[in-house]
């Protein structure tokens, strides 16, 4: 079945830094959407991408949909502790309408 | 708006027992619910759309008479694991869809943690 790829896997940076991650798929989606979620938390919607190529922000958050349909993109601009969680990239896949298949996620930690 | 809550947020019981844990969209209805399942450190798995007013669809793999759905109402679901085992141990999520917002999007629940002791 389709999966969702993300990369990379975990990252440890400084605050202030800029922080890039990303989600490939062999496969078309017609929908990214951008997950956060905290220890012990649900995980909390931060972007919705319904159109190839359009880019969206979310205060200091930007998330592009690929233009091929198979990837997405998610940055954190001047990064702070609270920023600190797993972020999930998430679309539906062509199978199953309405349902939703996740990434590994990607954990971030910040340095103060 | 598209807040859904759950409840409760954890809950320790003895082997054998059943545990119900509930799942509510507070601001707006939702004929589509879903129960999602997450292990430490792993990603989310689906386990069952729960639809309102008509019987859940089960993922491959996860046992309809273990884990009951019911979906009662456009702001209720309900998913009870029945005669809990410590391997049933996990964080239970469910998320719902808000027809306002765009195709596709779930909003989730804060959780609830289960212990099998």
């Amino acid at each position: 079945g389709q999966q969702l790829n993300q990369s990379p896997q975990s990252m440890f940076i400084q605050e202030g830094e800029d922080v890039s991650m990303n989600c490939t798929s062999s496969s078309i989606f017609n929908t990214w959407l951008w997950y956060k979620q905290e220890p012990g938390e649900g995980p909390v919607l931060l972007i919705a991408l319904y159109k190839a190529g359009e880019l969206t922000s979310n205060g200091r958050l930007t998330a592009q949909f690929g233009i091929t349909r198979k990837d997405s993109f998610l940055n954190i601009s001047a990064s702070i502790p609270s920023d600190v969680g797993i972020y999930f990239c998430a679309g539906p896949p062509r199978s199953s309408r309405g349902k939703l298949i996740f990434g590994q996620g990607t954990t971030l930690q910040v340095k103060p | 708006g598209a807040v859904v809550s759950q409840h409760p947020s954890w809950v320790i019981c003895k082997s054998g027992t059943s545990v119900k844990i509930e799942c509510r969209s507070l601001d707006f209805q939702a004929t589509t619910m879903f129960w999602y399942r997450q292990f430490p450190k792993q990603s989310l798995m689906l386990m069952a759309t729960s639809n309102e007013g008509s019987k859940a669809t089960y993922e491959q793999g996860v046992e309809k008479d273990k884990f009951l759905i019911n979906h009662a109402s456009l702001t209720l679901s309900t998913l009870t694991v029945t005669s809990a085992h410590p391997e049933d141990s996990s964080f239970y999520i469910c998320s719902a869809r808000d027809a306002r917002s765009g195709p596709d999007t779930q909003y989730f629940g804060p959780g609830t943690r289960l212990t099998v002791l």
